[in-house]
């Protein structure tokens, strides 16, 4: 069986701040790994993904994930949050023969001024 | 092309009414899903579609029914609903692993 947690279901953090959201998982084959964001009254956007090579991936607004397979961890990470960054958070995976895509129970981002 | 699009953005339907949500997409994927998110949780999935044959059904009950008239497009038929149902209906597609959602419908079962 496959599972996803993330260990914090709610993140609070000033502006400017640095944060990590907690993401770990099991399988026991390889897997896939994503980072969705949820904004408020808006549907998922794939804000990252680990599919193989570099274990560490990059999104366009600055927030990066490493792969670490002795860890079983995702964790998301940004140096410097803005407002703008409030949302809910999703880690998944998905299994290297496919299947469905497991979701975590997602991480809220509280951005304050 | 690079979205996926669903309409309508919300809807108000009574227990008795039918009624259908729509999505499309035209990056080619082969793949399409339909979830179903509650408040604060992460999405469920309902059914999925490959190469436009229902592939997975989880068991959803019948007063939800998936179709899939082309490549392009993916309905989700609505009747006799339950107040329960309430939700934000997602579409996804898919390729390389990866899937791409849609805004969702905004669902109300009064």
């Amino acid at each position: 069986a496959q599972s996803v947690t993330q260990l914090d279901s709610q993140v609070p953090v000033f502006e400017e701040a640095p944060v990590e959201l907690r993401c770990n998982y099991s399988s026991s084959v390889s897997v896939y790994l994503f980072w969705y964001v949820q904004y408020p009254n808006q549907g998922l956007q794939l804000l990252l993904k680990y599919l193989s090579g570099s274990t560490l991936v990059e999104s366009i607004n600055g927030f990066e994930a490493e792969f670490n397979k002795s860890q079983t961890s995702f964790h998301l990470r940004k140096p410097s949050v803005h407002i703008s960054d409030t949302a809910e958070y999703f880690c998944a995976l998905k299994g290297n023969q496919g299947g469905k895509l497991i979701f975590g129970q997602g991480t809220e981002l509280s951005v304050k001024p | 092309d690079t979205e996926v699009t669903q309409t309508p953005k919300h809807l108000v339907m009574g227990m008795t009414n039918k009624k259908s949500l729509k999505c499309e997409q035209h990056m080619g994927h082969r793949a399409m899903y339909w979830y179903k998110q509650k408040a604060k949780k992460p999405p469920e999935l309902m059914f999925v579609y490959s190469y436009e044959k229902l592939s997975i059904n989880e068991s959803v009950p019948s007063r939800f029914s998936p179709e899939c008239p082309n490549s392009s497009l993916l309905n989700l038929h609505l009747h006799a609903l339950q107040p329960e149902d309430s939700a934000l209906y997602l579409c996804a597609s898919s390729q390389d692993r990866r899937e791409f959602f849609g805004p969702g419908t905004r669902l109300t079962v009064l």
